[in-house]
């Protein structure tokens, strides 16, 4: 069965430091597609950064980066220079494709809560 | 070019009533999918559409239905509603669909539900 798991519900940052949000997942299906995703208070969605099951690279996208152990199964956000704006929700997900149907399915961790400190 | 937008943003609705929720992709995006989001369950798949066709549906009852437009635009429905359906409704547009690649979605600012 398909799940994510993201053990953190609540991290604290020190302003202009750098903070890593775990998350694991567990798939039997060797191809997914790994992202992340901020939600602000207003409840807006909004995409950061992905990775594919087949990228050699770890992603990168401005301050965000993606740390992808696949052994391990694991798909860390890692920012760097936390601002102020960065305090939010953070959901890591993760989408397979469905052979029957031919559509994905898509599926999100509980979130992890950041704080970013002044 | 123009977001996802979803309306009503706000909605109030007593016990046994239905609802109606409207989500307008971004202009190209063929794929929508919705979303249940609420503070103990987490953000939950509700149904993906492409070509005006439901490609895949989560684990919800029967009351929760809902239908893709034409010109991409998609509906969802909820008859009898619950008090436990209070939530926030997230709609998400994809450019592509059945591709396992980078095809992020694109959230609406969503419509909170709450049922009296």
């Amino acid at each position: 069965a398909q799940k994510i798991t993201q053990t953190q519900p609540g991290m604290f940052v020190q302003e202009k430091e750098a903070v890593t949000l775990d998350c694991t997942y567990d798939t039997s299906d060797p191809s997914y597609g790994l992202f992340w995703y901020k939600q602000p208070s207003s409840g807006e969605m909004i995409f950061l950064i992905y990775q594919g099951s087949y990228d050699q690279q770890n992603a990168t996208e401005g301050r965000y980066s993606l740390n992808f152990q696949k052994a391990r199964k694991s798909a860390n956000l890692v920012i760097s220079a936390s601002q102020l704006g960065d305090s939010a929700m953070y959901f890591c997900a993760m989408r397979e494709g469905l052979i029957n149907t031919g559509g994905f399915k898509t599926i999100f961790g509980a979130g992890t809560r950041l704080f970013v400190k002044a | 070019k123009a977001g996802v937008t979803q309306t009503p943003r706000y909605l109030i609705k007593t016990r046994g009533q239905q609802v109606t929720l409207s989500c307008s992709p971004i202009s190209g995006h063929r794929s929508v999918s919705w979303y249940q989001q609420t503070p103990g369950q987490g953000l939950q798949f509700l149904f993906e559409y492409f070509s005006e066709t439901q490609r895949n549906k989560g684990n919800f009852p029967g009351r929760f239905s809902g239908r893709q437009f034409s010109n991409s635009r998609s509906e969802m429905n909820v008859s009898t509603l619950e008090l436990g359906d209070s939530a926030l409704y997230l709609c998400a547009s994809s450019l592509a669909f059945g591709v396992v690649g980078n095809n992020e979605q694109f959230f609406g600012p969503g419509t909170r539900l709450t049922v009296l």
